[in-house]
């Protein structure tokens, strides 16, 4: 079966960096898309980007541009999400999600991981 | 960047009762590529329907989805205690930018 396991919960401070992993099995990690999508405390969903597990090929939200970079292990089939110069307000879950279409990037989930938080604080 | 709608912000109901939920989007979503989840406390999102209106593997078909172009809806024909929850939608048309509606909560009367 299908699974996403992701990394355990950060506190940094302001100004540094986290990484978050989402180990995935269950399936042929390099066919399908994994995206990332986070949520503030109380708040709605966010989504943040993409990255083809495939070529490494990413696509990242407009708002996060510069700040975040999506990459991948095939070799242990992990994703990676880094976001770098962290403000109080990226204090969030972070989820990765998984495309559900082989080799085509769709954007809805059907697969989540558990959720990651981090928590940006001095 | 397309703006999800939704609406009521809070939907207070008791359970056997129908609950519609609406989501609406600032311009028309391209081929109905809307999704919905659900989310309860602590846990990640579920998928509930895609495509506007089919529905994921293993959601009861008490879940339905509607709609095209900008007005979209999920009904729960008859409420079970487990529904309660809160429920967004996704509209995932607009490459490269993939945008959710803020929620709607559906808490028991």
């Amino acid at each position: 079966q299908v699974q996403l396991v992701q990394s355990g919960a950060e506190v940094k401070k302001p100004g540094a960096s986290v990484k978050v992993s989402c180990k995935a099995s269950g399936y042929t990690f390099t066919g399908y898309y994994m995206h990332w999508v986070r949520q503030a405390p109380g708040q709605g969903l966010e989504w943040m980007g993409w990255i083809n597990p495939n070529s490494g090929g990413t696509n990242y939200a407009q708002k996060f541009q510069g700040r975040v970079t999506m990459t991948r292990d095939t070799s242990i089939s992990t994703a990676y999400m880094e976001l770098s110069r962290l403000r109080s307000d990226d204090t969030a879950v972070y989820y990765c999600a998984r495309d559900p279409l082989y080799s085509r990037l769709s954007g809805y989930y059907h697969y989540w991981g558990q959720g990651t938080l981090v928590t940006v604080s001095s | 960047e397309i703006v999800l709608t939704q609406s009521p912000g809070t939907l207070s109901l008791s359970p056997g009762e129908r609950a519609t939920l609406s989501c609406r989007a600032s311009q028309s979503v391209s081929s109905s590529y809307l999704a919905w989840y659900q989310q309860k406390p602590g846990q990640a999102p579920r998928l509930l329907i895609y495509g506007a209106s089919s529905r994921a593997t293993g959601i009861p078909d008490r879940f339905s989805g509607s709609g095209s172009g900008t007005d979209f809806t999920l009904t729960i024909s008859r409420l079970e205690p487990e529904d309660f929850a809160v429920y967004y939608c996704q509209q995932y048309g607009s490459s490269p930018e993939y945008t959710f509606g803020q929620g709607t909560k559906l808490e028991i009367k």
